[in-house]
């Protein structure tokens, strides 16, 4: 079964820092997608940044870039320049195929990321 | 990308009865999908909702309980049946623009059972 590990329950970080957020996963297949989403106190999921498994280059939306370790299974994700607005749970996220080709999302727990003024 | 509203955004409910989360997007999308996220905790797939075809539901959750309706292409609802306290929960809404996209959430339904 696939499963998705985030270690780090909570973390903080001093605005305009770096922080970096980790996440493993447990998969067979070799082709798949994983996403970090973000959850600030409003509750809405808003996606930051998704890899494709099958490219190499590691995917970057402005402040935001992950480090795509394929063979080691990590996923993890870093925020450059931190801003009081990046305070929110985090949660990793890998799609699977469902039978029938629907599709679904195993998340992890989620990191809690405080920033601080 | 896509805009998702869910109807209503909270609700206080009284123990046996049931209630109707409604979920709107802007644009036709195949799939969607319904998520529960209990108090502090991560998210956890209900079911997926494809027009045209009974809901799909994940281990652990049955139709009786929460039954899903998905009569067009930009529309669903997931009932809440004979609620208990342990049905205390953010319930959200997803959808698949693209085939093998990425998922985008409702703002999500806040549900208090008393």
């Amino acid at each position: 079964a696939q499963t998705v590990t985030q270690s780090q329950p909570e973390m903080s970080v001093q605005e305009a820092e770096t922080v970096t957020l980790s996440c493993t996963y447990d998969t067979s297949e070799s082709d798949y997608y994983l996403f970090w989403y973000k959850q600030p106190p409003s509750r809405q999921m808003i996606l930051v940044i998704r890899q494709e498994a099958y490219k190499q280059q590691n995917a970057t939306e402005n402040r935001f870039s992950v480090n795509f370790q394929k063979a080691a299974k990590s996923f993890s994700l870093k925020i450059s320049d931190s801003q009081l607005g990046d305070a929110a749970m985090y949660f990793c996220a890998y799609r699977v195929t469902l039978r029938g080709g629907s599709e679904k999302l195993v998340f992890g727990k989620g990191t809690k990321l405080t920033v601080n003024p | 990308s896509a805009v998702i509203s869910q109807k209503p955004s909270r609700d206080i409910c009284q123990r046996g009865t049931s209630l109707t989360i409604q979920c709107q997007v802007d644009s036709q999308v195949t799939m969607m999908f319904w998520y529960r996220q209990q108090p502090g905790q991560s998210l956890t797939l209900i079911a997926t909702a494809n027009q045209g075809s009974e809901a799909t539901y994940e281990s652990g959750f049955v139709i009786d309980k929460f039954p899903i309706s998905r009569p067009n292409l930009t529309f669903s609802t997931l009932t809440v049946s004979n609620m208990s306290p342990e049905d205390s929960s953010i319930y959200l809404c997803s959808v698949e623009v693209l085939a093998g996209g990425e998922q985008y959430f409702g703002p999500g339904t806040r549900l208090t059972v008393t």
